[in-house]
């Protein structure tokens, strides 16, 4: 069975570093082809992509965010954690990380997500 | 990056009713695009890759169709349990980007 579980706290306050972690099961980051990544949608709002990061350590980031994360795996503990820094109140958002295989194929399992409040 | 359109933004509907949807591209993305519906306070779930695969597991009332710029999901015979929102996504080339959802409501 395969499950991604993202944690991270709740509020933090403007120009803050947020740290998300995805812990996940079923399924290796060591497997070629595997890759998980980060979404993002604010309350209300459509769905945004972050981040992604696959088993040979490849990384691709949103353009417009590029500046502001970092992707990292550790795959003895089955996590990826994305950093994203001078945090905005336009940033508070429901955060999901995902799983994917390279290339065309969709994010096919889901974490049940994570919602991030930017707030003084 | 590519745009992705989706139309109408709210579609009302019934039980039973087949309804269509579309998702337009600002390029040709062959049929690296999928399908999924998001019901309120959840996770969005796969309904549909490559344009037109079912994924494992998915109602076969859910359909898709086309390929370069312009795609359709279709749901012919309306459960109670389909009213979501329905959002497109393309995964051609990055940056990913997704439409701005199909709202289905009673």
């Amino acid at each position: 069975q395969i499950t991604l579980k993202e944690s991270s706290p709740t509020l933090v306050k403007p120009t803050q570093t947020l740290t998300l972690t995805c812990t996940f099961s079923g399924f290796s980051l060591t497997t070629r082809g595997v890759g998980v990544g980060w979404i993002r949608q604010p309350p209300g709002k459509a769905l945004e992509w972050l981040a992604v990061v696959y088993w040979d350590d490849d990384k691709q980031y949103s353009p417009s965010l590029k500046n502001r994360l970092t992707i990292t795996k550790d795959t003895s503990k089955n996590q990826v954690v994305l950093t994203m820094t001078n945090m905005d109140p336009g940033d508070t958002a429901t955060y999901y990380c995902v799983r994917k295989y390279t290339g065309y194929y969709p994010l096919d399992y889901w974490g049940e997500g994570t919602l991030v409040t930017v707030s003084s | 990056d590519i745009q992705l359109t989706q139309s109408p933004s709210f579609l009302a509907a019934s039980v039973g009713d087949r309804v269509t949807m579309t998702c337009r591209a600002s390029q040709g993305i062959g049929t690296a695009l999928a399908w999924y519906q998001q019901k309120p306070g959840k996770a969005p779930k796969l309904l549909i890759y490559g344009a037109s695969t079912l994924q494992h597991g998915g109602p076969s009332r859910f359909s898709g169709s086309g390929s370069g710029t312009e795609f359709t999901l279709t749901l012919s015979g309306l459960q109670p349990e389909d009213f979501a929102t329905y959002y497109c996504h393309q995964l051609n080339s990055y940056p990913w980007t997704f439409g701005q959802g199909t709202r289905v409501e009673i």
